[in-house]
């Protein structure tokens, strides 16, 4: 079955603990995003991948880094979690052209 | 800095109607145009998606584009209760990245 997947699903944690948060997809996509959903602003793009090592920033990039060593893996990684950063994260993936995207499950993060 | 605007709802339409959603945006170079579906707590989901002014049918989901005026809609007829969810709009402002809107919660009546 053609998925992505995205651990963990729920986190909650405290200011300044490390964490990652896992996608994964096995659809052999080139391109796969990280966005943010809060109330009242919808979907924000944090990062984005075109390919193995491509990355770039996308429009809300600050506190967060990610890394693709490996075409189905991409990793979000908060180096310091603040409290502002408490949201849903949704990891993406697509081959070349928009309208192929699909969605992970969602992973919600409570930073304390 | 480039915008989709959704009217955020909730619009609520009786079982069997027509239920329009619409969406604007402020670049005139969008070539693409995406509507999503979400259901509270779901990821979003691709419904359809319109490069073309004009219309594209896809069961019952009509998409209209109107790049002239920065329009695009969604239309869903013989709307039934599993439709009722939030529509997000987005565009393609280049780079094969999306912006999206802040959706429409959508409400159907039985």
């Amino acid at each position: 079955e053609a998925q992505v997947t995205q651990n963990p699903r729920y986190l909650i944690t405290v200011t300044g603990k490390k964490l990652t948060v896992t996608c994964s997809q096995n659809m052999n996509h080139e391109y796969m995003s990280w966005y943010r959903q809060d109330p009242g602003l919808g979907l924000r793009q944090i990062y984005y991948s075109m390919n193995v090592e491509v990355t770039d920033k996308g429009d809300v990039p600050e506190g967060y880094k990610v890394s693709r060593k490996e075409k189905r893996n991409f990793p979000l990684i908060l180096e310091s979690p603040s409290p502002n950063q408490t949201s849903l994260y949704f990891c993406a993936s697509q081959r070349e052209g928009l309208d192929t995207q699909y969605f992970g499950p969602g992973t919600r993060l409570t930073v304390l | 800095q480039k915008e989709v605007e959704q009217n955020s709802g909730p619009l609520s339409v009786p079982e069997g109607a027509i239920a329009s959603l619409n969406c604007t945006y402020s670049d005139r170079g969008s070539q693409s145009f995406f509507w999503y579906r979400q259901y509270s707590g779901k990821s979003p989901e691709l419904i359809m998606f319109i490069y073309s002014n004009g219309d594209k049918e896809d069961g019952r989901f009509t998409a209209q584009l109107n790049k002239a005026s920065q329009y695009v809609s969604l239309l869903i007829r013989d709307s039934q209760p599993s439709d009722s969810a939030t529509y997000l709009c987005a565009a393609n402002f280049g780079n094969e990245k999306l912006t999206f809107g802040t959706g429409t919660r959508l409400t159907i009546i039985p």
